[in-house]
């Protein structure tokens, strides 16, 4: 249990193009998610908290405008890079916190699989 | 604030060499603690978990213990396989918040 699946798993687009990845809890509803983006040999960068009927809680230096983020139902958040650039190019990673009431869940979250993303 | 300190890498070990890979943590409150792995091109994987301390999360042969007496998580292997190969990152959780270690990358040679 606690799959979290994530669609595109790669793709590649044209320089001023937008791109919407989606992220997917299968088998459980999720109030929160959460979005990171991991540059080559590096760590996780949180990008911004996803909760569900309500706007996105961008980091620091997070364009806003840049990294769209709906969070339409309990189980789908999507990220859409609008406007696209190589810069944006990117592994993006979505991951979900079980909503309360799932034993033994607490404090967790569960990963997708990712998406590379190669901006042209 | 509450934050993750993890051994930096690369490690290089020989097929069944016993492994550390240490993680120190800063946290107010209870956190969670876990590691997760990374293998090439794929996202993150939880390996293992301890809600508590002194509590010991386990998984195909990976070990740590959550001490909160030295604030430390240290992962524990005692033979590692060439499969074992990946990015290991140590994290903390709390107040729905979590903190990823930088990631250790290890290489097991044959």
């Amino acid at each position: 249990g606690a799959v979290v699946s994530q669609h595109p798993s790669w793709v590649i687009c044209k320089s001023g193009t937008s791109v919407k990845i989606e992220c997917r809890s299968l088998d459980f509803q999720a109030t929160t998610m959460f979005w990171y983006r991991q540059f080559p040999k590096q760590s996780l960068m949180l990008m911004a908290t996803s909760n569900e009927g309500s706007k996105a809680t961008y980091e620091q230096g997070v364009e806003k405008d840049k990294f769209l983020i709906n969070h339409a139902s309990l189980t789908l958040s999507t990220l859409t890079v609008t406007s696209a650039h190589p810069e944006d190019s990117s592994f993006y990673i979505c991951s979900a916190s079980p909503s309360a009431g799932l034993a033994g869940m607490y404090n967790e979250q569960f990963f997708g699989p990712g998406t590379r993303l190669t901006v042209l | 604030g509450d934050s993750v300190t993890q051994m930096e890498g690369p490690v290089t070990l020989s097929e069944e060499a016993f492994l550390t890979i240490n993680c120190t943590y800063t946290a107010t409150g209870y956190p969670s603690l876990f590691w997760y792995v990374q293998y090439p091109g794929e996202g993150l994987q939880l390996l293992l978990k301890a809600t508590k301390a002194d509590d010991k999360g386990s998984n195909k042969g990976f070990e740590a213990t959550y001490r909160k007496e030295t604030t430390s998580f240290h992962l524990e292997k005692g033979s590692v396989q060439v499969s074992d190969s990946a990015v290991y990152f140590c994290a903390l959780s709390v107040r729905s918040q979590f903190y990823f270690g930088t990631g250790t990358s290890l290489t097991v040679i044959p």
